[in-house]
C-alpha cells in the first residue's frame, strides 16, 4: 500500500459546479496537510496548508482534514476554467535523517469546462 | 527575484553524458530540496539541504548523481553518465528552515530528456 492514494482522474466539470479532490494516507504520523496546484509546465504552487484535523476557508477553497479516517479533501466552490491544472496533494513527516520530508499523491488532473 | 528559479529549464543531452541542473532559492530561505517528477510517477524526494550541509541524501537514485549547495544559496544538481530513464522533470523547493510547520515553495523545474 502506497503512503498517499490520490485518484489520478481526469476529473472534468462544467464551469461553476463544485469540485472535491481526495487523498486517503497510511502513516499516522502525518500532522501537516498541503494541497498544490500545478500547471501544465510549470512548478507545484502552494494552495492550502493545515495542520491537523479541521477545516481551512480560503476564498473559493475549502481543505479539509479529517485524521481518524486519514483522509484529506480539497473542496472547490464555483469552479472556473482557470482552475484547470493538476492538484497534488501532500503531508509532512518526519524522516529520520533531520528534516521533515513531504509525501506527494501522484495527483488529479482537473479540467473546467466553460 | 521573488521565486525559486531554476536552470535550464529544458535539456536534451546525449545518453552518456554529464548534465547540471542550477537552483537559486528564495532569498533567505536556509532549507532546499531537489526532487524529480517523472509522468504517472508522481513527485520523488531526492536530496535536501540545510545551509550548504545535505545530512539527508537517501533519495539520489543512484551514484550518479549528486548535489551541493555554496553560500547557502545556489545549488547544482549533477547527473553523470546520464540514462535514459533519468528524463524528467526536476524540481526545486525551497523553505524558510527545516520545521515541519514551514511550507516548501517550488521553481518551474528543469526538463530533462536524454536521447
Amino acid at each position: 500500500q502506497k503512503e498517499v492514494e490520490q485518484d489520478p482522474g481526469p476529473l472534468s466539470v462544467p464551469e461553476g459546479a463544485i469540485v472535491s479532490l481526495n487523498c486517503t494516507y497510511s502513516n499516522s504520523a502525518f500532522q501537516y496537510f498541503m494541497w498544490y496546484r500545478q500547471y501544465s509546465r510549470k512548478g507545484p504552487e502552494l494552495l492550502m496548508y493545515t495542520y491537523s484535523s479541521g477545516n481551512k476557508e480560503d476564498g473559493r477553497f475549502t481543505a479539509q482534514v479529517d485524521k481518524s479516517s486519514k483522509y484529506i479533501s480539497l473542496f472547490i466552490r464555483d469552479s472556473q476554467p482557470s482552475d484547470s491544472a493538476t492538484y497534488l496533494c501532500a503531508m509532512s513527516g518526519y524522516s529520520g535523517a533531520g528534516s521533515y520530508q513531504l509525501t506527494f499523491g501522484k495527483g488529479t488532473k482537473l479540467s473546467v469546462i466553460p | 527575484g521573488a521565486g525559486v528559479s531554476q536552470s535550464p529549464s529544458n535539456k536534451v543531452t546525449e545518453k552518456g553524458k554529464d548534465v547540471e541542473l542550477r537552483c537559486d532559492p528564495i532569498s533567505g530561505h536556509t532549507a532546499l530540496y531537489w526532487y524529480r517528477q517523472s509522468l504517472g510517477q508522481g513527485l520523488e524526494f531526492l536530496i535536501y539541504f540545510q545551509g550548504n550541509s545535505a545530512p539527508d541524501k537517501s533519495g539520489l537514485p543512484s551514484d550518479r548523481f549528486s548535489a551541493e549547495r555554496t553560500g547557502g544559496s545556489v545549488s547544482t544538481l549533477t547527473i553523470q553518465r546520464t540514462q535514459q530513464e533519468d528524463s524528467a522533470v526536476y524540481l526545486c523547493a525551497s523553505s524558510p528552515g527545516i520545521r515541519e510547520s514551514q511550507p516548501q515553495h517550488f521553481g518551474d523545474g528543469t526538463r530533462l530528456s536524454i536521447l
